[in-house]
């Protein structure tokens, strides 16, 4: 069974620029959900994506922007970057089945703007 | 908004049992508590979670006090590979979205 992974691992990008993060979910599940974590803080919920439909946002502007595919992949675009975007940002998978929905996360991305 | 409270930082002795305490005095009926890890840089990682009863997984225990205000993970044999930040989280297990992660307590495994 794969688990969640990611990529990049890590990316620079400079202010005003555009970013897609690639997100690949576990095995047999069906949600994704994208955090924020910058550092010395714990992560942060940015939206998580069920069956390829936006199943809730936390507080991050529209500039950021998702998508989910057939098969549970999923992409977070950040448009505009700006210098506090600069954080690890992690997904997580889990499969919603009414019962067990335990999010599994992956490594993250390491996103720098300068 | 935070729903936990945990201390910012604890130390244990290698070999020694890590019991790591939680407040979650506004549970609802229908939160779990959560417990996930996050060892420098890497993604977090499940730990445990639980309802009203204490369970027990290859990792560690949870025990959940009779009221489910307030809970304690134990590490029974802590290693230097347990050296983290634990989050303790309450969430609802169906239908839920957000976790939310707070800051968590820094466990420092001393040899």
């Amino acid at each position: 069974e794969t688990g969640v992974t990611q990529s990049p691992t890590h990316l620079i990008k400079t202010r005003g620029q555009q970013v897609t993060l690639r997100c690949s979910s576990q095995s047999g599940h069906n949600t994704v959900s994208w955090y924020q974590q910058a550092l010395g803080q714990g992560p942060q919920f940015i939206f998580q994506y069920y069956r390829e439909e936006e199943n809730g946002r936390g507080n991050f502007p529209p500039r950021f922007s998702g998508l989910q595919f057939p098969n549970y992949s999923s992409e977070l675009n950040v448009n505009a970057l700006e210098l506090d975007d600069s954080a690890l940002y992690l997904c997580a998978s889990s499969f919603r089945a009414g019962v067990t929905d335990t999010q599994y996360f992956g490594p993250g991305t390491r996103l720098t703007v300068l | 908004d935070a729903k936990t409270t945990q201390p910012t930082s604890m130390d244990c002795a290698e070999g020694r049992a890590a019991n790591l305490p939680c407040n979650h005095s506004t549970i609802s009926g229908n939160e779990y508590v959560y417990w996930y890890r996050q060892i420098h840089s890497q993604g977090p990682q499940y730990i445990i979670h639980g309802l009203k009863n204490n369970e027990t997984n290859e990792m560690a225990s949870l025990i959940i006090t009779e009221d489910r205000k307030s809970s304690t993970l134990i590490l029974p044999h802590a290693t230097l590979r347990d050296t983290a930040v634990y989050y303790c989280i309450v969430n609802l297990q169906t239908g839920a979205n957000n976790l939310f992660f707070g800051t968590g307590t820094r466990l420092t495994v001393i040899p």
